[in-house]
């Protein structure tokens, strides 16, 4: 079934360590979006990239790092993790990045750090 | 900035209807979005609205006014699988999505 894939579906991690949250899409779409979802605070964007090549911040970008080498993956990196990065983190993407363009996501990462 | 606001919870019996409100001040605006989120799931598509009036699509239906700044999405004929989370969303000018804190819905038999 094609749609967004996400790895690992879960972690445990030490702060202070280096961290890559894995996702791929293969619907082609152009643009995709990293999101955190915290108890009580909805969705809020992390980083985003409107086609392979170009990336963009989001409200949240402090502490997190992105890359779009190609269509299909966009992985979402933390450097130097902090426990006020214990989240769970979504992936999404959409065929455009514009006003009628739906996003879809994928089945989250959660991300524990101790 | 964008300000999404809609209520935490919400109770309903199996084969009522329940209207969920959003009420929005963004910068910019194109299109407002309704979205599903069942406990530790991904959240999945509803509906769209960027034009004032209602959407139906089954059993669900969304209502935008711009002027406003107000959309409910309306739930009828309850099942108990419809218990989730509905998240509002707001496509800014700057073309990103913000959303509301979400709206848990409890289905009572």
């Amino acid at each position: 079934i094609a749609g967004i894939t996400q790895a690992p579906t879960s972690q445990i991690l030490a702060a202070g360590r280096r961290m890559t949250l894995r996702c791929t899409q293969d619907m082609r779409h152009n643009a995709m979006y990293w999101y955190r979802q915290d108890l009580g605070l909805g969705l809020r964007l992390i980083h985003y990239s409107n086609t392979a090549g170009t990336t963009g911040k989001g409200e949240v970008p402090d502490g997190y790092s992105v890359s779009r080498a190609n269509t299909d993956d966009f992985p979402l990196t933390l450097a130097s993790a902090v426990p006020s990065q214990t989240s769970v983190y979504f992936c999404a993407s959409s065929p455009l990045a514009g006003a009628g363009d739906t996003q879809y996501f994928g089945p989250g990462t959660r991300l524990t750090v101790l | 900035g964008q300000n999404i606001d809609q209520p935490t919870e919400m109770t309903a019996t199996e084969g009522a209807i329940v209207q969920i409100n959003c009420t929005y001040q963004t910068s910019g605006f194109n299109g407002l979005f309704w979205y599903q989120q069942h406990a530790g799931e991904a959240p999945t598509f509803l509906s769209y609205n960027v034009l004032d009036g209602l959407e139906e699509k089954g059993r669900f239906s969304s209502f935008l006014s711009r002027s406003k700044g107000y959309s409910y999405l309306l739930l009828k004929e309850l099942q108990m699988k419809d218990s989730a989370s509905y998240l509002c969303a707001v496509k800014g000018g700057d073309y990103k999505l913000s959303f509301g804190a979400g709206t848990t819905v409890t289905v009572r038999a």
